[in-house]
């Protein structure tokens, strides 16, 4: 039991590249979320999808887009990556939305030059 | 909109010190109430929950009361350890829509031997 994996651990990008940060979660669970984590800020919601088949913003949505593929499975999409987007990425899964605990992937640390 | 708010750090205590980190908060509805912690280069990993008013959470020596009165969810440890060493983060979660998933900055505590 795995829990919630990301890919890639480490990506160094040039300003304008695209990227996708992979995640998936083992436990069946139906909603998950996409966070940035920046010095003093604390963690900022991306996106997340409540359930299968929906997707929702979050606080900073802008210049990301996301795909809820399968239950198991929700990709963040970096069209044309800026330096700002420098962060690190945390998927997280919950057994259902609203008031419960929230599993967390091991991030994906991302470099825009 | 849901805001917490927590002291931020950095935190340094000896070895066997009493800890408390405080954590307030501002919601609509009735939010489920989290720390969260982080270990060096790790995901968060829950530490604590409570889900309603006057519920205590409690987990490896720490605990937190749910204090709907004065909107407050501080974490205390009776004697810190140089292994609770970490980056601690305060949460709620009501489910109301992304707002209703809110961080704190996060308080890094450092224990010294």
């Amino acid at each position: 039991n795995a829990g919630v994996t990301q890919t890639p651990k480490f990506q160094v990008l040039k300003t304008g590249q695209s990227m996708t940060l992979q995640c998936a979660q083992d436990m069946n669970h139906n909603s998950m979320y996409w966070y940035r984590q920046d010095p003093g800020m604390g963690l900022r919601l991306i996106y997340y999808s409540a359930s299968e088949g929906t997707t929702d913003k979050g606080e900073v949505p802008n210049g990301y887009n996301v795909s809820r593929l399968n239950k198991r499975e929700f990709s963040l999409r970096l069209e044309s990556a800026a330096p700002s987007q420098t962060s690190v990425y945390f998927c997280a899964s919950s057994e259902v939305w609203g008031k419960e605990t929230q599993y967390f992937g091991p991030g994906t640390r991302l470099l825009v030059l | 909109g849901n805001s917490v708010t927590q002291m931020e750090g950095p935190v340094t205590l000896s070895e066997e010190a009493f800890l408390t980190i405080n954590c307030t908060y501002t919601a609509t509805g009735y939010p489920s109430l989290f720390w969260y912690v982080q270990y060096p280069g790790e995901g968060l990993q829950l530490l604590l929950k409570a889900t309603k008013a006057d519920d205590k959470g409690s987990n490896k020596g720490f605990e937190a009361t749910y204090r709907k009165e004065t909107t407050s969810f501080h974490l205390e440890k009776g004697s810190v350890q140089v292994s609770d060493s970490a980056v601690y983060f305060c949460a709620l979660s009501w489910g109301g829509g992304a707002d209703g998933l809110t961080f704190g900055k996060g308080t890094h505590l450092i224990i010294q031997p």
